[in-house]
């Protein structure tokens, strides 16, 4: 069974405070990807890496695939209070085609 | 990108009772998948519905429980039959319109009382 470890699960930060989000597995993904989810709303989709050591970033967010594809890093810079929400990585299995969810990071910026 | 409809937004119901949820796309999809997610936790996957086949359930999802219908490429329903306070969770059903690529309905918020 694959499973992702996603830490921490609960994140309560000060706002221009910096933060890294970690998924780990032992096992190996054909992508993974981050959505963000605000309360009473779906998760929606921020970013897929797909390449061993692919790095992308969106504005003051960083994602990162690890070489060997079976871990991934969100880090944030200098957080705003419009980053609260929860976090999920889920990484794309290749034997089934499903997402596999890791348990989510709740995070907090307080102005 | 894919958008993605869901009714109810969020609805109450009494023990015993059964809900369906409809799940609508402005676009074709092969796959649409249902998930569960109770408060403050991630997601879990209830099933994989394809247009002209018998929805796939995962573990501990059964049909009787969680009958769902996919009518057309746009268009899916999840029915939670005979509820129990125990099925109050956000429901979500999401679509793959692309590799790699995965969009999500606003959900469905369920209280059981």
């Amino acid at each position: 069974t694959q499973l992702l470890e996603q830490s921490p699960q609960f994140l309560s930060i000060q706002e221009g405070e910096n933060l890294t989000v970690y998924c780990n597995s032992s096992s190996v993904f054909s992508s993974l990807q981050w959505y963000r989810q605000e309360p009473g709303e779906g998760p929606v989709l921020l970013v897929t890496v797909v390449t061993g050591g692919e790095v992308k970033k969106l504005k003051r967010l960083t994602f990162q695939f690890g070489d060997a594809r079976k871990d991934s890093s969100l880090h944030i810079t200098a957080a705003q209070p419009g980053d609260t929400g929860l976090y999920l990585c889920a990484g794309l299995s290749s034997n089934t085609g499903k997402l596999i969810f890791g348990q989510g990071t709740t995070l907090q910026v307080k102005p | 990108s894919a958008v993605i409809s869901q009714k109810p937004s969020r609805d109450i119901c009494q023990r015993g009772t059964s809900l369906t949820i409809q799940c609508q796309v402005d676009s074709q999809v092969t796959m649409m998948f249902w998930y569960r997610q109770q408060p403050g936790q991630s997601l879990t996957l209830i099933a994989t519905a394809n247009q002209g086949s018998e929805a796939t359930y995962e573990s501990g999802f059964v049909i009787d429980k969680f009958p769902i219908s996919r009518p057309n490429l746009t268009f899916s329903t999840l029915t939670v039959s005979n509820m129990s306070p125990e099925d109050s969770s956000i429901y979500l059903c999401s679509v793959t319109p692309g590799p790699d690529t995965q969009y999500f309905g606003p959900g469905t918020r369920l209280t059981v009382l």
